[in-house]
Order: structure tokens, then sequence, then C-alpha cells
């Protein structure tokens, strides 16, 4: 089975700062997304990308960048943190095909100070 | 954009008893996928479903994409059940998942 790695586990940033997050799976899966997820709500997606080099905007992309450098690997910008802001952020990855079956990391969670 | 309701928001069920959770979507949905998200904020694979149903131990799932929802059985409710189930809902185009609200189930002695 594969993995589906971020880094950090913990993020403690502060207003108006730049932070990256960084995603890496081994399923060789060709789709790979960021979700946000926010107390009491669903996940939104902020960017996914199909394939290395890709990247499609979703609901929730202002305020963010992002980078497929390679097929294994997916990072999320926060362009400039928001004061007080508090959300888990969630990579996935699935492979192309007809199942499109989403897998998760565990999460990154972000606290601006 | 596309709309995907749950029902209820939260749920307490005592230990052995069982209940549904229900997905509503808005438009006509090529597949469902339901997650639950245990104690550790890890999101747990448990039904991915194009038609019908399919079952797994004590969870039961079933899709129809012509009336527009999706819901997730539970019978013989265990402590460890406990936590927010998401159900998300891939539209014809694909690649892109939307997620529910999730419903938040806590079992009880």
């Amino acid at each position: 089975g594969g993995i589906i790695t971020q880094t950090p586990k913990f993020l403690i940033g502060q207003e108006g700062q730049k932070l990256t997050l960084k995603c890496q799976q081994n399923f060789n899966h060709d789709t790979m997304y960021w979700y946000r997820q926010d107390s009491g709500k669903g996940l939104r997606l902020i960017y996914y990308s199909i394939t290395e080099n890709d990247l499609q905007k979703g609901d929730l992309s202002e305020g963010y960048d992002a980078s497929r450098e390679k097929k294994s690997s997916f990072s999320l910008t926060v362009t400039s943190a928001q004061k007080n802001e508090m959300a888990v952020f969630l990579c996935a990855s699935s492979p192309t095909g007809v199942q499109n079956t989403l897998y998760f990391g565990a999460g990154t969670r972000l606290s601006v100070l | 954009g596309d709309q995907v309701e749950q029902s209820p928001s939260a749920l307490s069920l005592h230990e052995g008893t069982g209940s549904a959770l229900r997905c509503n979507f808005t438009t006509t949905m090529r597949a469902v996928q339901w997650f639950r998200k245990n104690s550790r904020g890890s999101l747990i694979n448990l039904f991915y479903l194009a038609s019908g149903t399919k079952e797994n131990g004590r969870l039961k799932s079933a899709f129809d994409s012509k009336e527009r929802y999706s819901t997730l059985h539970i019978r013989d409710a265990q402590l460890e059940d406990s936590g927010t189930y998401f159900c998300a809902v891939a539209n014809n185009a694909g690649a892109k998942l939307t997620f529910g609200g999730g419903t938040r189930l806590t079992v009880r002695p």
C-alpha cells in the first residue's frame, strides 16, 4: 500500500507571512488535491493537479498558490496568512480512471497569530 | 456550484443500535464516496459507489444517482465508530469531489 505524507503537521505563522505546505505520495497517482477544512464545515477544494506541472483552480484558490513539481509532490503556499486564521489543510491523491477514489494525508493544522 | 447536504449534522447512538446518514445533492452525480474522520484527524475511505449498494461489516451504503442521494447505514454501533462522517460526490467532469458538511456521530455506552 501507499502513503501520503504531509509536512509539517502543525504550522504556526504570523499575519502577512508566506507559508508553504508540502505533500508527497508514493501511490504513483496522477491526480493530487489540496483541500481546506474549517471547524464544523465540509472540505473545500483549493487546487488540484491532474499531472506533473498541471494546475487547476478549485473553489477556494484566491489567496493560495500551488506547485506540482513532480508526479509525487504537490505543494501549497498561503500567500499572506490572515490573522486568527485556523484551519486544517488536507492533501489527497487519486488514480486516473473510472474509479476516482481519493486517499488523504493526515493533514497540516495551521494557526496564525 | 454543486451543492451537497448531509443530514443529520449530529447524531448520538447507544452502543448496539443503528441509524442512517444521508447525503443529498442538487444535480446528477457520477459517484459518491464516504469517509470517516477519526480522532487523530485522518480521513478514512469507507465506500466508493458509482451505483447500487455496497456492504462492509456493519456498514452499508447505497447510491441513487437519479434520485440524487446516498445513504450510509450503521448497525450494531460500537464506541470506535464515533467520529465525523463525510460524503463527497463526483460530477461528470471527474476530477473534482464536492464534500458535504459532515455528520458528527457519537456512540455512547
